[in-house]
C-alpha cells in the first residue's frame, strides 16, 4: 500500500521569502513517482513538479523545487521567493507500479498564506 | 495546451433527478480519471479509464454511472443521489501508461449539491 504524509496543515510565509513544505511517502513499490499539486479556492488542481523514484537529480521548476531523499521517504516542495498568489493548498502524491501507475495517491494537504 | 474542461461548473440536483458531468480534454490523453473532493480533503480516486475502457473502480456506489465515449469524452451519470454525496468532482487526464509515469492534468472541477 502506498500512503503520503503532510505533517503541516498551514504554513504561513512572508512575500519573497522562500517556504519548505514537507512530505514523506511509504510504499513498497520499486519504481514510483513524486508529484506536488497547488488547489487554489477555485478548486482546480495545478500540476507543479514531478520526481520520479530513479531521478539522480532534483526535479525543479522555475520557482518550484523538489528536495528528494529517498533513503529518508521524503519529498518536500521549496517554493522560492513566494507570491501573493502562491496562497492556496498544497497536495503532495504519488504513483507507483503496483497499480500500474493508474492510482494518484494523495496527502491531506498543507495550505499556505503568503502574507504581504 | 494542457487544458481538461468540465461542465457544468455547479449543480443543484434532488434526490431522485438523473444528471450527468461531462469532461473533455484535446490533449490526445488515453487515460481519463474521476475524482471525488470533500471539502477540507484530498481528492478520492473513483473511476479510470484507460483506452475507452474502465480499469479501475474503486468500489463506487453504482448510483455512480461513468461513461467513456471516445478518447476525449468522459462522462459521469448521476442516479438517486444521497446528501454526502455533495462535493468537488474533479476529471484528470494523463497520456498513457505504458511503463512510464505522467503528470495528470485535471479540470475545473464540478461542484455538486444534492438536495
Amino acid at each position: 500500500a502506498q500512503k503520503i504524509t503532510q505533517t503541516q496543515p498551514g504554513m504561513f510565509v512572508q512575500e519573497k521569502e522562500a517556504v519548505t513544505l514537507d512530505c514523506t511517502y511509504d510504499t513498497s513499490d520499486p519504481s514510483y513517482g513524486l508529484f506536488w499539486y497547488k488547489q487554489p479556492s477555485s478548486g482546480e488542481m495545478i500540476f507543479l513538479i514531478y520526481q520520479g523514484s530513479y531521478d539522480q537529480q532534483n526535479a525543479t521548476e522555475g520557482r518550484y523545487s523538489l528536495n528528494f531523499q529517498k533513503a529518508r521517504k521524503s519529498a518536500n516542495l521549496v517554493i522560492s521567493a513566494s507570491q501573493l498568489g502562491d496562497s492556496a493548498m498544497y497536495f503532495c502524491a504519488m504513483r507507483g507500479l503496483n497499480t500500474g501507475f493508474q492510482k494518484l495517491v494523495f496527502g491531506t494537504g498543507t495550505r499556505l498564506l503568503v502574507s504581504p | 495546451d494542457t487544458e481538461v474542461t468540465q461542465t457544468p461548473k455547479h449543480l443543484v440536483m434532488g434526490m431522485t433527478n438523473k444528471k450527468s458531468l461531462k469532461c473533455e480534454q484535446h490533449m490526445g490523453h488515453r487515460a481519463m480519471y474521476w475524482y471525488k473532493q470533500k471539502a477540507k480533503k484530498p481528492p478520492e480516486l473513483m473511476f479510470v479509464y484507460s483506452y475507452e475502457k474502465l480499469s479501475i473502480n474503486e468500489s463506487v456506489p453504482s448510483r455512480f454511472s461513468p461513461e467513456c465515449p471516445n478518447s476525449s469524452l468522459l462522462n459521469l451519470h448521476l442516479h438517486a443521489l444521497q446528501p454526502e454525496d455533495s462535493a468537488l468532482y474533479l476529471c484528470a487526464s494523463s497520456q498513457s501508461q505504458g511503463g512510464a509515469i505522467y503528470e495528470q492534468y485535471f479540470g475545473p472541477g464540478t461542484r455538486l449539491t444534492v438536495t
